[in-house]
Parts: C-alpha cells; structure tokens; sequence
C-alpha cells in the first residue's frame, strides 16, 4: 500500500519568514496530493491541492509544487502570520479510489510574533 | 448545507462494551471513510465506502464495523471496546478530491 513520510515533525519561525513542509509518497499510482490544517481541537480542512498532471499551484501565500519523478511534494507558505500556526498534514491518493487516502504525520507549524 | 455530521462529540466506555459512531452528509458523496488520529500519528484510515452496499478495509479495521446502507449515512460500530481504542475518530466525505471532515470525536477506553 501507500507509505506517507512528512518532514519536519515541528517546525518554529519568525512572524514573516516562509515555511517549508515536505512529503514523499511510495505509490506511483497516487495522482492526487492535498494539503489539510488542523486547529487546535478542530477538524482538517483543506487548504490547497494538486493533481499529478501539474507541477505547482499557488495559492495567496500558499504553494504546492510537485516532483512526480522524486515522488516528493512540498507545501510552502510565504510571509507567515501567528494565525498560520496549525498541525498540517500531507496526503496521497488515487482518485479514482476518493476516501482511500493515506497521511502523513503531520507538522507542528508554530509561528512566533 | 451542514456538511459532515458526527456524533457523539465525546464518548467514554468501558473495556468490553460496544457502541456506535454516527457518521451522516448532506452533500450527496459517493465517498466515506473512517480516520482515528492518535498523537504524533497523524490520521489513519479504519474503513472506507464507495458508494451504498460497497465497503473495505482500511490500515487499522481490526475491532471496527462498518455498513452503508444509504449514500448519506456511515455509522462506524466498535464491537468489544479496548483501552487501545482510545483515540479522536473522524469521518469524512468526497466525491473525489477535497475531504469535507466531521467534528470529530473523541473517545476514551477506560
């Protein structure tokens, strides 16, 4: 099946400096990568996402670039903000099998004032 | 629309004792699944549906039941609860793409 790898576990940054959160998948079938938040005592939500027919989306200050020959995604956020601290999680699937997604671990992002 | 519907939002058992998650959405998904997220784990996937009548396993189904009898509806069925057990249990729904989660609930085993 497919194996999800999530680096760095924490991450801490100053109030304005980006953010890099990477992913490695293990399924080559996967074709659909998303990026969730979750708040303290709250549900994911998604926060952006990319198909494997592209190589990088943006999104405000949010980017998902995609490296299929690698199988590594990584998430970065520009000129972050206290309220951008959260745990994000990495994802993979194949859309075709929707709801069979596999996670990563998980970052602690902290953003410090 | 209310999106993913969950309950209880908190539930404590006892060792042996079995119960049933609520799991409904208003959105008309083909797609359902069952996570349990343990710290430092991230969300694991118990069980999943792909449409009503069709489900499978997922990484952790041991000790967890699923049916899907109707689109909308996917109750999650802990058969012999277990202090293992104790976890945050989230549903969630899809069409494909974006999963729309519940609230989640959160359940201890003592």
């Amino acid at each position: 099946g497919e194996n999800v790898e999530q680096h760095p576990s924490t991450l801490s940054v100053q109030e304005g400096d980006s953010a890099v959160i990477k992913c490695t998948y293990s399924d080559s079938a996967s074709n659909y990568f998303p990026w969730y938040k979750q708040e303290l005592g709250k549900r994911p939500q998604l926060i952006i996402d990319i198909r494997s027919n592209v190589g990088e989306k943006k999104d405000q200050r949010i980017a998902v670039t995609l490296n299929k020959t690698a199988k590594h995604f990584s998430l970065h956020i520009t000129e972050t903000q206290p309220e951008d601290s959260a745990v994000y999680f990495c994802a993979a699937s194949i859309l075709r099998f929707a709801g069979k997604s596999t996670f990563g671990d998980g970052t602690t992002l902290t953003v410090k004032p | 629309n209310a999106g993913v519907t969950q309950t209880p939002k908190f539930q404590v058992l006892k060792t042996g004792q079995s119960m049933t998650l609520q799991c409904a959405q208003d959105m008309n998904h083909e797609y359902m699944s069952w996570y349990r997220q343990d710290p430092g784990m991230g969300l694991r996937l118990i069980h999943y549906s792909v449409g009503a009548g069709i489900t499978d396993q997922g990484e952790v189904p041991n000790g967890y039941n699923v049916s899907r009898s109707t689109t909308e509806d996917f109750p999650l069925r802990l058969l012999s609860a277990a202090p293992s057990q104790t976890s945050v249990y989230f549903c969630a729904s899809t069409n494909g793409g974006e999963a729309f989660f519940g609230q989640g609930t959160r359940l201890t085993v003592v």
